[in-house]
């Protein structure tokens, strides 16, 4: 069965740092999705993207935060300057059309900044 | 202010009890979704509900969408160990989903 593939499944950042988190989507969907989660809180939605270009992003995807699909299979979320509020697990989320279809959920990437 | 209220936040019950869970909005959505999470992994999508008064079934899960489309429930039959873990709601707002808090679930032996 088709599964959204994230990597690494756990970085572990100083603070201040770069981190560049991978999913590879399932493959027949155009639209991608970030998400984190903090330890015990609830899911929050970081950004969507669809046609090489961000179609929404919250008010937490700020200028620290980038997404780039560089080939026809990853799409990256590079986190710039590493603060330790960031420390969270990123998903990654793919659907074939936009957010009033089902969107599938990578494992996740926890992120430790320290 | 949630966009999803789950309810009830914990629900600790013990193997074979029945139970219900509730997702409740003041907006309407045009759809809803329910994720089952476990520690430490992705929601792994059970259901999407899309049309008001609509019940669907997935084994011992009973799924209903509201007939105005602002709330939804999981009803559990005869709840085994298995079916531990965090149950969120979400609904589509633009390109995005936006999730409940959740219920989290234990089912104890």
């Amino acid at each position: 069965e088709p599964e959204v593939t994230q990597t690494p499944s756990h970085q572990v950042t100083q603070m201040g740092q770069e981190v560049i988190l991978r999913c590879v989507p399932i493959s027949n969907h155009l639209y991608f999705y970030w998400y984190r989660q903090i330890l015990g809180q609830k899911v929050e939605f970081l950004v969507s993207f669809y046609n090489n270009e961000i179609s929404e992003k919250s008010e937490i995807f700020d200028d620290q935060f980038s997404v780039e699909r560089p080939d026809g299979s990853n799409f990256t979320l590079k986190i710039r300057s590493t603060k330790l509020e960031d420390s969270a697990m990123y998903f990654c989320a793919s659907s074939e059309e936009g957010g009033r279809t089902e969107a599938f959920f990578g494992q996740g990437t926890r992120l430790t900044v320290v | 202010t949630q966009l999803l209220e789950q309810s009830p936040q914990f629900l600790s019950i013990q193997e074979g009890e029945n139970l219900t869970v509730y997702c409740n909005s003041s907006s309407v959505f045009s759809s809803l979704q329910w994720y089952r999470q476990e520690p430490g992994e992705g929601p792994v999508l059970l259901v999407t509900v899309v049309t008001g008064g609509e019940v669907k079934k997935l084994k011992r899960l009973t799924f209903q969408f509201g007939d105005a489309r602002k709330d939804s429930s999981l009803h559990i039959t005869a709840a085994q160990p298995g079916d531990t873990g965090l149950y969120l709601c979400a609904g589509p707002r633009i390109s995005r989903l936006t999730f409940g808090e959740g219920t989290q679930l234990t089912v104890n032996p």
